[in-house]
């Protein structure tokens, strides 16, 4: 069974703050991806990774920057927390050409 | 026009109906097409995959995809209260070097005891 896990579930920040939210897939899978999924608005694609240190942007990059330093690992950084980054973040990983799995989620509340 | 479209909902079906779920898409070159549940508060889980048109079935499940109408469905038989989810359509036509899917706003299902 592919396991893509999430560093937390819950998490709540102040604005201004530094939030790493980490990634990690155990299936040796190229592809990386993190979206926010807010009501209304569906999933959006923030960054993808195909390769270690590998990046490219997706629909909505800005105030975000993401690392792979390591194939099973992809953190998503929010550099300055603001109140309207307030969402579900999803990651999921995928080989190459192929279905993409989904980790459970960080629910992210920035007060 | 949107790049993948699905019909919000809800679609409220009795217990034991079929549920018929539907989505379009607007790229003729998109290749790969899934359908993902999504229970709310939880993360999207794959349920089906399809490359070629035609019907594959899996279980209670049926994707059925036509290619030439940009069409892909989802049939749910002997539908569940359990089945009660929202119920995503993804598209991939596999540009570069990766596989980014795009992903419709999702149909709420309701099936009624």
């Amino acid at each position: 069974d592919v396991k893509v896990t999430q560093s937390s579930r819950y998490l709540v920040k102040r604005t201004g703050e530094k939030v790493f939210l980490e990634c990690v897939q155990d299936m040796d899978h190229e592809n990386m991806f993190w979206y926010r999924q807010d009501p209304g608005l569906g999933l959006r694609l923030i960054y993808f990774s195909y390769d270690v240190k590998m990046k490219e942007k997706g629909d909505i990059p800005e105030g975000y920057s993401v690392s792979r330093e390591k194939k099973e690992r992809f953190s998503l950084i929010l550099e300055s927390a603001s109140t309207n980054q307030t969402s579900m973040y999803l990651c999921a990983s995928s080989r190459l050409r192929s279905e993409q799995y989904f980790g459970p989620g960080t629910r992210l509340t920035v007060t | 026009q949107k790049e993948v479209e699905q019909n919000s909902g809800p679609l409220s079906v009795p217990e034991g109906a079929i549920a018929s779920l539907n989505c379009t898409y607007s790229d003729r070159v998109s290749q790969s097409f899934f359908w993902y549940r999504q229970y709310s508060g939880k993360s999207p889980e794959l349920i089906m995959s399809i490359y070629s048109n035609g019907d594959k079935e899996d279980g209670r499940f049926t994707a059925q995809l036509n290619k030439a109408s940009q069409y892909v469905s989802l049939l749910i038989r002997d539908s569940q209260p359990s089945d009660s989810a929202t119920y995503l359509c993804a598209v991939n036509n596999y540009g570069g070097a990766t596989n980014k899917l795009i992903f419709g706003t999702g149909t709420l299902l309701a099936v009624q005891p």
